[in-house]
């Protein structure tokens, strides 16, 4: 499994920008790019992903080097709520024996000062 | 997005008993759902793959007789711990795949808090 290497924890204040970077230099041609996020005691939830452009929905933007080989998640204004466990993880597109399957990392856990 | 719902959301049973976990994909039908094992301060172990109709693909390490699955329909699938002893406390989290090919998603259910005394 292409793997992804991720800070353990980053820092951020309240309404502030946070960039949650994720280095991923084995990532292959059919490889998405997903992240998740994880609350205490909940289970994860969907951010983003993306395959190689840039990525925006209402939660985050999701920004892919050229060569594919790190991302960024981006969240515009960090609130008190976006506190979580932040995984960056490569999904096999390609219809391989890991086809659709998710392996999660240790992530970064993000703390967001008021 | 979309609604992945589990029950029970916790749960305290007996050394030998079993017990059975519900996940259900409440808006959109799943023909693949995965089922994950968390313990403490650790990240997610994904177990097995489930797909509707067909038998479970397990994990390299993951006992299929003890954990049972079974995916009856495209909306439910079940875990069963059978015989349960104490080290099989964890959190239990399920996911569904919502459409398929390129835009493919994995949801996550709340998870199941599972305390074997």
């Amino acid at each position: 499994d292409a793997k992804t290497t991720q800070p353990n924890s980053m820092e951020s204040n309240e309404e502030e920008p946070v960039h949650l970077p994720c280095n991923h230099s084995t990532i292959s041609g059919t490889d998405y790019i997903h992240w998740y996020r994880q609350l205490p005691s909940q289970g994860p939830e969907y951010v983003i992903h993306g395959l190689t452009s840039n990525v925006n929905n209402r939660m985050a933007s999701l920004a892919i080097a050229e060569d594919r080989k790190s991302s960024t998640l981006i969240l515009h204004r960090a609130t008190l709520r976006d506190a979580a466990v932040y995984y960056c993880i490569l999904r096999d597109g390609g219809g391989g024996t890991s086809y659709g399957k998710l392996t999660f990392g240790q992530g970064t856990i993000l703390t967001v000062h008021p | 997005g979309a609604v992945v719902s589990q029950h029970p959301s916790r749960v305290i049973c007996k050394s030998g008993t079993s017990v059975k976990i519900e996940c259900r994909s409440l808006d959109f039908q799943a023909t693949t759902m995965f089922w994950y094992r968390q313990f403490p301060k650790k990240s997610l172990m994904l177990m097995a793959t489930s797909n509707e109709g067909s038998k479970a693909t397990y994990e390299q390490g993951v006992e299929k007789d003890k954990f049972l699955i079974n995916h009856a329909s495209l909306t439910l699938s079940t875990l069963t711990v059978t015989s349960a002893h104490p080290e099989d406390s964890s959190f239990y989290i399920c996911s569904a795949s919502k459409a398929q090919g390129l835009r493919e998603t994995q949801y996550f259910g709340p998870g199941t808090r599972l305390l074997v005394l």
